[in-house]
């Protein structure tokens, strides 16, 4: 079993939907989370941590759910400009392994 | 802007040669972690450094190696190079102790020919 779980998508979606994703992590000692946006080929960027009492910024949602190990990432009302691969991050912790999913393909479509 | 810089932006090189990758990090980091990324892949974890010296390390042989200088910036090294390392390497800076969120610079594009 992988470490980090994530549908690779794609993921179709037209403007203004609301679109959700899920990741599923394996290291139960696992101690922080994070969502980080990938433009092709660029760099990943952090777009937010996420805890278990779940966080909002904007039109993004992420919640943490410890007991069955999974991480979701909800955005609202879809822009184009939203369109990138999304990176499900878990720190086991330790010397502080950082492990990516996969990472979830999303396109809007006008 | 993360304030982390690699060079090369891109590199050719070909089967057997060594590269030399380089990363200067974020202003207050002091700790530098790479990762290769190869097409269609989320990144690998292949080494950390924190106060000069390896704090971790991935699934990468030893012709994967590193260094980390006084002022926190690093070295990725690779010997013997082969087809399969072909890949995005992507340098992210943090500081220890802290939440330790990632700031990746842009990546060098290596490719093995």
């Amino acid at each position: 079993r992988k470490e980090v779980e994530q549908d690779p998508g794609p993921f179709n979606v037209p403007e203004g939907a609301t679109v959700a994703f899920n990741c599923t992590y394996s290291n139960s000692a696992s101690q922080s989370f994070f969502w980080y946006r990938q433009d092709c080929r660029k760099e990943p960027k952090l777009l937010m941590s996420v805890y278990s009492s779940g966080n909002e910024d904007g039109r993004f949602t992420a919640q943490l759910n410890r007991a069955s190990q999974y991480i979701s990432l909800l955005i609202r009302d879809s822009k184009l400009s939203d369109s990138a691969t999304y990176l499900c991050v878990v720190n086991g912790g330790g010397y502080q392994k950082v492990t990516f999913g996969i990472g979830t393909k999303l396109q809007v479509i006008p | 802007e993360t304030g982390v810089t690699q060079s090369p932006t891109h590199l050719i090189k070909t089967r057997g040669q060594q590269v030399t990758l380089r990363c200067s990090s974020q202003s207050g980091h002091n700790t530098v972690s790479w990762y290769q990324q190869a097409l269609g892949q989320g990144p690998q974890f292949i080494f950390q450094y924190y106060r000069e010296e390896e704090n971790g390390r991935g699934n990468f042989p030893p012709r994967f190696s590193g260094l980390q200088f006084p002022n926190y910036s690093s070295e990725l090294n690779v010997n013997a190079l082969e087809l399969d390392d072909s890949a995005l390497y992507l340098c992210a800076s943090s500081l220890k102790g802290t939440d330790e969120k990632l700031f990746f610079g842009s990546g060098t594009q290596l490719s093995v020919l």
